[in-house]
């Protein structure tokens, strides 16, 4: 069974870095798919943030592009999430998925989110 | 910059009725779609990609259909458990999700 799970601070201080980790147990992420993230503002809808493929290959969400990094860590089966410069517009949950598509389309695995919060 | 149109915002219905729920999109999109379920502090559950394709363990009560521009989330009698916040997605890396449909109580 894939699953999925997030990790990092739950507040972040404005203009500081933004840093989360998805484990990933049951599936090894150097096989293949897309492995990505999706965050959710409290009370609104669904934004996707990005993804990296198997391979190393990125995908950024343009009006995040300047400040995001998605990286993955083979040896510890896991990919990260780093957000530089946040704002109060950065205050969300943030869900790791397994995609079938660079866009994270089609995610059939989610972690149960974890909930960051910037704020001074 | 293509935008997915979900309608109605939110649909008011009892356990047992039919819920037809729509995802427009402002351009073609061929049958790239999924649709996603949502329940209060938890993650979204993918219900159905390709438009018409039922996820793993997903009730036969869920289906999906459509192509082009328009598509439709029909479950076809509602149980206590269905009620819950729909996102239908598109295979891009701009603009993806729709801005979801509530599904309530009636």
């Amino acid at each position: 069974q894939v699953q999925l799970q997030e990790s990092g601070p739950g507040l972040v201080k404005p203009s500081e870095t933004l840093s989360l980790t998805c484990a990933v147990s049951g599936y090894s992420i150097s096989s293949t798919y897309y492995w990505g993230w999706i965050r959710q503002p409290p009370g609104k809808g669904l934004e996707w943030i990005g993804s990296i493929y198997h391979s190393g290959s990125t995908y950024y969400n343009p009006s995040l592009k300047s400040r995001l990094t998605i990286s993955v860590d083979t040896s510890k089966n896991q990919f990260s999430l780093r957000l530089t410069s946040v704002t109060a517009a950065d205050t969300a949950v943030y869900y790791c998925v397994r995609s079938w598509s660079s866009g994270s389309y089609y995610s059939d695995y989610w972690g149960q989110g974890t909930l960051v919060t910037v704020s001074s | 910059e293509i935008v997915l149109t979900q309608s109605p915002a939110t649909l008011s219905l009892s356990p047992g009725e039919r819920a037809t729920l729509s995802c427009r999109a402002s351009q073609s999109i061929s049958t790239y779609l999924a649709w996603y379920q949502q329940k209060p502090g938890q993650a979204p559950r993918l219900l159905i990609y390709d438009a018409s394709n039922r996820a793993t363990g997903i009730p036969a009560r869920f289906s999906g259909s459509g192509s082009g521009t328009d598509f439709t989330l029909t479950i076809s009698s509602l149980e206590p458990e269905d009620f819950a916040v729909y996102y239908c997605q598109r295979r891009s890396n701009l603009l993806p999700f729709g801005g979801g449909t509530k599904l309530e109580i009636k």
